[in-house]
């Protein structure tokens, strides 16, 4: 049972290269999110999808898109990336039920843009 | 959604003693979740409370909510190094949850 699984889990880019990074669930959940958090900081929500065929803007959307390719999976692509997009990305599922919204995280993806 | 403001910031304290960190919120709430985050690591749920509930138990943990004020402690009785981490709350909702900064908990053996 392995969760909510993150690719790569290291990556050093360039800036202005392009990424995609890839979450994939195995819970059958219909929501899935992706966050950043820099050193020292919580997590910020970048986008999040409530369900599949859906996405929707979080705090930090700028410089980021979003795919959500089906139920079980969640891409981030950096069209360009910038310095201020090195952090370490956590991308999370679950699944709204009884009133609530427990969310499940990976392991993380760290970037560094040079 | 709105974010949590965990207090303090950061506590340190010795084995076997208790901890508690509190969190703030501005509007009204379904329910509160905490979660535990260790170094580097994704987060880890460790228990919801609901808005009709005062007070829940876990193990080690107690959480406690007062929607009058707008806040919550966790409590974490008998600490242990395991125990050293971030904690946030994430008050909400049905939707987007957001987070604060947390409190970074350090546990000395």
């Amino acid at each position: 049972n392995a969760g909510v699984t993150q690719t790569p889990k290291f990556q050093v880019l360039k800036t202005g290269q392009s990424m995609t990074l890839q979450c994939a669930q195995d819970m059958n959940h219909n929501s899935m999110y992706w966050y950043r958090q820099d050193p020292g900081m919580g997590l910020r929500l970048i986008y999040y999808s409530a369900s599949e065929g859906t996405t929707d803007k979080g705090e930090v959307p700028n410089g980021y898109n979003v795919s959500r390719l089906n139920k079980r999976e969640f891409s981030l692509r950096l069209e360009s990336a910038a310095p201020s997009q090195t952090s370490v990305y956590f991308c999370a599922s679950s699944e709204v039920g009884a009133g609530a919204n427990v969310l499940t995280f990976g392991a993380g993806s760290r970037l560094t843009v040079l | 959604s709105q974010q949590g403001e965990e207090d303090p910031q950061a506590l340190s304290i010795q084995e076997g003693e208790n901890a508690t960190m509190n969190c703030s919120y501005k509007t009204s709430i379904n329910n509160l979740q905490w979660y535990r985050q260790n170094s580097g690591r994704g987060l880890v749920h460790l228990i919801l409370i609901r808005s009709n509930e005062r007070e829940k138990h876990s193990g080690r943990l107690r959480v406690t909510l007062d929607t009058s004020k707008k806040s919550s402690s966790l409590l974490i009785t008998a600490s242990r190094a395991a125990d050293t981490a971030s904690y946030f709350c994430a008050p909400g909702g049905y939707q987007k949850v957001t987070f604060g900064t947390g409190t970074k908990l350090q546990v000395i053996p």
